[in-house]
């Protein structure tokens, strides 16, 4: 069965760096992008970066762009977020889910459990 | 970028009603709406694909309609299970953009 697994989340200061991780298994991840979408608490989700199944092309929102780095490590089934400058306002749940196999448009049909990220001084 | 407007932000129901929540994106986006279910303290669930398709063991009595700027999910019957916040997105293109999101209450 598709896993996603996410971890990394910790309480960290304005202005330092933190990075994330996600597990995959139950399916060919090479195949897939994958995009981390985060929620912070009591609000909505906002979509936050895309990574394409070879890693090449990358898309990032307005709000964390020159400050958050997704990539991927396809021979490990790993995909990664590096957040620098972190602000409060990114505090939030940080969930991994995939997205379209590759040549195709779909949305997110897996999501892993969540990592929390708290920003605090 | 694209943005996508979602209305209402709640909506208050009983059980066995009938509701519709609505989702407009800024330009054209085909049929690339996708429609999630969140329950509190859960991961978001995906309902609908490509504006209309149901997921795999979603009930019938969701559907999505709409194609370009204007989307619609209805819940028909409503069920206790169905208290939940909804969400739409598009996936034509980056970014990704999720609506504010819909919280259904029972009445």
């Amino acid at each position: 069965q598709v896993q996603l697994v996410e971890s990394g989340g910790d309480v960290v200061q304005p202005g330092r760096s933190l990075r994330l991780s996600c597990a995959a298994s139950g399916f060919t991840f090479s195949r897939y992008s994958i995009h981390w979408v985060r929620q912070a608490p009591g609000k909505g989700l906002e979509w936050v970066a895309v990574i394409s199944h070879d890693g090449n092309t990358k898309y990032y929102a307005d709000t964390v762009k020159g400050r958050f780095t997704i990539s991927r490590d396809n021979s490990a089934n790993a995909l990664f977020l590096q957040m620098d400058n972190l602000r409060p306002d990114d505090a939030a749940v940080y969930y991994c889910a995939r997205g379209a196999i590759a040549g195709a448009t779909y949305p997110h049909d897996y999501w892993g459990q969540g990592t929390l990220v708290a920003v605090s001084s | 970028d694209i943005q996508m407007t979602q209305s209402p932000p709640s909506l208050s129901a009983s059980v066995g009603d009938t509701v519709t929540i609505t989702c407009r994106a800024s330009q054209d986006i085909s049929i690339y709406v996708a429609w999630y279910q969140q329950k509190p303290g859960r991961v978001p669930k995906c309902l609908i694909v490509d504006a209309s398709i149901l997921q795999s063991e979603v009930p019938s009595r969701f559907s999505g309609r709409g194609s370009g700027t204007d989307f619609t999910l209805t819940i028909s019957s409503l069920r206790p299970d169905d208290f939940a916040t909804y969400y739409c997105q598009k996936y034509n293109s980056a970014p990704f953009t999720f609506g504010q999101g819909t919280r259904l209450e029972i009445k």
